[in-house]
């Protein structure tokens, strides 16, 4: 079983639908969870992070984690064509090791 | 603007050459930077650790010897692949993590394409 799995998609929506991305994961000692956006051949991108369980928002985005669960959700709402990208969920281990899931990839139409 | 710079952006060499790739932190000093490698379609794999100063610490399955760090300044890390094979062809992407902060504040650099003829 992987640390992280996510479902690689592609997710195809219209443009100014209402996306959600899930992770799960299996380390219960996972404290921080990131999202990553990765354009083809380029580095990810920090969208934002959470601390433990709960939801934090940043303008269009919404991330979520449910410890209990081991649950991990980003929403995208308003999307746009230009949110076409890959979302990496990453939480974070010891020694500041990110643990990657494979990533989503999301095409947005207009 | 960017925080971290990598070059190249991307090579093409052929098999049994050795090729640098940089990785330089811009605006901050980088105690610590982490080198990943991504096949297509597949997660970013943590290949290993570069710590300033010290020796780099390795991931299970990565060859120290064939995959070079150098980490000989605050701001700038070195990864070279020796005798590059063509299965060595992947996305290569370092990261840095700024002095005193943990590793929610880690940031990428724009990655390496290798491709070994």
């Amino acid at each position: 079983q992987k640390e992280v799995e996510q479902d690689p998609g592609p997710l195809s929506v219209p443009e100014g639908a209402i996306v959600s991305l899930n992770c799960t994961y299996s380390n219960s000692a996972f404290q921080y969870f990131m999202w990553y956006r990765q354009y083809s051949r380029k580095g990810p991108e920090l969208l934002m992070y959470t601390y433990s369980s709960g939801n934090k928002e940043d303008g269009r985005f919404t991330a979520q984690v449910d410890k209990s669960s081991k649950y991990i959700s980003l929403f995208i709402r308003d999307s746009q064509p230009s949110d076409s990208a890959t979302y990496l969920c990453a939480p974070l281990g010891g020694f500041q090791k990110l643990v990657f899931g494979t990533g989503t990839r999301l095409l947005v139409s207009p | 603007g960017a925080v971290v710079s990598q070059h190249p952006s991307r090579v093409i060499c052929k098999s049994g050459t050795s090729v640098k790739i940089e990785c330089r932190s811009l605006d901050f000093q980088a105690t610590t930077m982490f080198w990943y490698r991504q096949f297509p379609k597949q997660s970013l794999m943590l290949m290993a650790t570069s710590n300033e100063g010290s020796k780099a610490t390795y991931e299970q399955g990565v060859e120290k010897d064939k995959f070079l760090i150098n980490h000989a300044s605050l701001t700038l890390s070195t990864l070279t692949v020796t005798s590059a094979h063509p299965e060595d062809s992947s996305f290569y992407i370092c990261s840095v993590s700024p002095r005193r902060t943990g590793g929610e504040k880690l940031f990428f650099g724009s990655g390496t394409q290798l491709s070994v003829l």
